[in-house]
């Protein structure tokens, strides 16, 4: 069975500043997807950003990039340029062939002014 | 687009009473819908998968006969709490996949705003 773990239940950044949230993974499949979806307070889920795993290149999106390291099974979610709106909680999720989706425990990142 | 709403956002009832909540993909069909419950400060846990025009497919430890859902359609999914308790407050989310081409990888799921559940 796949797990997902997020190692940090809560950190905090300054404003501007750039932030790295952990996540590993286990799974036997080679298959697969990864996503970080964010869950700011009004609770909507909203997806930030996926990788492909057999695509070696890591994944951008504007201020947010991963760096995935398949042989480690690692998933980390840089966000550069923290902004106010960033604070929320963010989970690290897997998806198989099953179309499930496996959530990491979730890290609440607060930004500060 | 891939726009996934939830009816209704908020629902107060009383011990014993049934609960039915909605969710409705907007600009796209999908076959199958995920149905979670999200306890306040922790992660999302899987409660079943909904698959249009078949019976929908549970997790382990959760009670179908309290936890009714129908996929009557490729928009519409419904989650129908039996007999709700004060245990079963909760927050309720759906989520529909945004059908994939190529066969046999998940793509990604995107979800609805969720509903948050109060038995009194």
């Amino acid at each position: 069975a796949q797990t997902v773990t997020q190692s940090q239940p809560e950190m905090s950044v300054q404003e501007a500043e750039t932030v790295t949230l952990s996540c590993t993974y286990d799974t036997s499949e080679n298959n697969y997807y990864l996503f970080w979806y964010k869950q700011p307070p009004s609770r909507q889920m909203i997806l930030v950003i996926r990788q492909e795993a057999y695509k070696q290149q890591n994944a951008t999106e504007n201020r947010f990039s991963v760096n995935f390291q398949k042989a480690a099974k690692s998933f980390s979610l840089k966000i550069s340029d923290s902004q106010l709106g960033d604070t929320a909680m963010y989970f690290c999720a897997f998806g198989s062939n099953t179309g499930k989706l496996i959530f990491g425990q979730g890290t609440t990142l607060q930004v500060k002014p | 687009g891939a726009v996934v709403s939830q009816h209704p956002s908020r629902v107060i009832c009383k011990s014993g009473t049934s609960v039915k909540i909605e969710c409705r993909s907007l600009d796209f069909q999908a076959t199958t819908m995920f149905w979670y419950r999200q306890f306040p400060k922790q992660s999302l846990m899987l409660m079943a998968t909904s698959n249009e025009g078949s019976k929908a497919t549970y997790e382990q430890g959760v009670e179908k006969d309290k936890f009714l859902i129908n996929h009557a359609s490729l928009t519409l999914s419904t989650l129908t709490v039996t007999s709700a308790h004060p245990e079963d407050s909760s927050f309720y989310i759906c989520s529909a996949g945004v059908p994939v081409l190529a066969g046999g990888v998940s793509d990604t799921q995107y979800f609805g705003p969720g509903t948050r559940l109060t038995v009194l």
